[in-house]
């Protein structure tokens, strides 16, 4: 059984850096058909892809966030984590992990969410 | 960016009534439209993928339909867990975007 799990969610001041994981267990994340995403969702609104990246390290990344966000890969502890850069009040989200089928897919497991608040 | 908008906003119907939510392409997206259905506090959960294929574990009243610019979520008797609220989301062109959402309620 496939489980996502993100790291705790805590409050980041503006201008710094957002930093998250994502453990995956139940799979491997080595697999080269599984692509492993972020998505993010403020308060009371809709869903938004960050970005999402392969076993082997490519990343694609949403073009409105490409500047502030670098997505990694870690296959020997098995997780993926997500660091954005230069936070405001406007990154204040839910993020999400979700896994996958190909570098444009639809995400068919998804991880709880973690809410990163930006507060000075 | 392909937009996807979502209709109606907010639909209210009873257990046991059809639903029929709509989600319309700013471009032909070929069939490459998902629907999820959240409920609050929870993450999304798949519910179809590529218009009209239900994922695995969603029951057989979920039913997707449509292509290019126009698709539709049917439900087609509502139980009372299926109260939610249902984003589409597609992956045909760069990058991928979801609409806005339509929140299903108990009337």
């Amino acid at each position: 059984q496939l489980r996502l799990q993100e790291s705790r969610p805590g409050l980041v001041k503006p201008s710094e850096t957002l930093s998250l994981t994502c453990a995956v267990s139940g799979a491997s994340i080595t697999r080269s058909t599984y692509y492993w995403a972020w998505m993010r969702q403020p308060p009371g609104k809709g869903l938004e892809w960050i970005g999402t990246i392969s076993y082997s390290g490519t990343a694609y990344y949403s073009p409105s966030l490409k500047s502030r966000v670098t997505i990694s890969v870690d296959t020997s502890k098995t997780q993926f984590s997500l660091k954005l850069s230069a936070v405001t009040a406007a990154d204040t989200a839910v993020y999400y992990c979700a896994r996958g089928v190909n570098k444009y897919s639809w995400f068919d497991s998804w991880g709880q969410g973690a809410l990163l608040t930006v507060s000075s | 960016e392909v937009v996807l908008t979502q209709s109606p906003a907010t639909l209210s119907l009873s257990p046991g009534e059809r639903a029929t939510l709509s989600c319309r392409a700013s471009q032909s997206v070929s069939d490459y439209l998902a629907w999820y259905q959240q409920k609050p506090g929870q993450a999304p959960r798949l519910l179809i993928y590529d218009a009209s294929s239900r994922a695995t574990g969603i029951p057989a009243r979920f039913r997707g339909s449509g292509s290019a610019t126009d698709f539709t979520l049917t439900i087609t008797s509502l139980e009372p867990e299926d109260f939610a609220v249902y984003y589409c989301q597609q992956r045909a062109n760069w990058p991928i975007t979801f609409g806005q959402g339509t929140r299903l309620e108990i009337k």
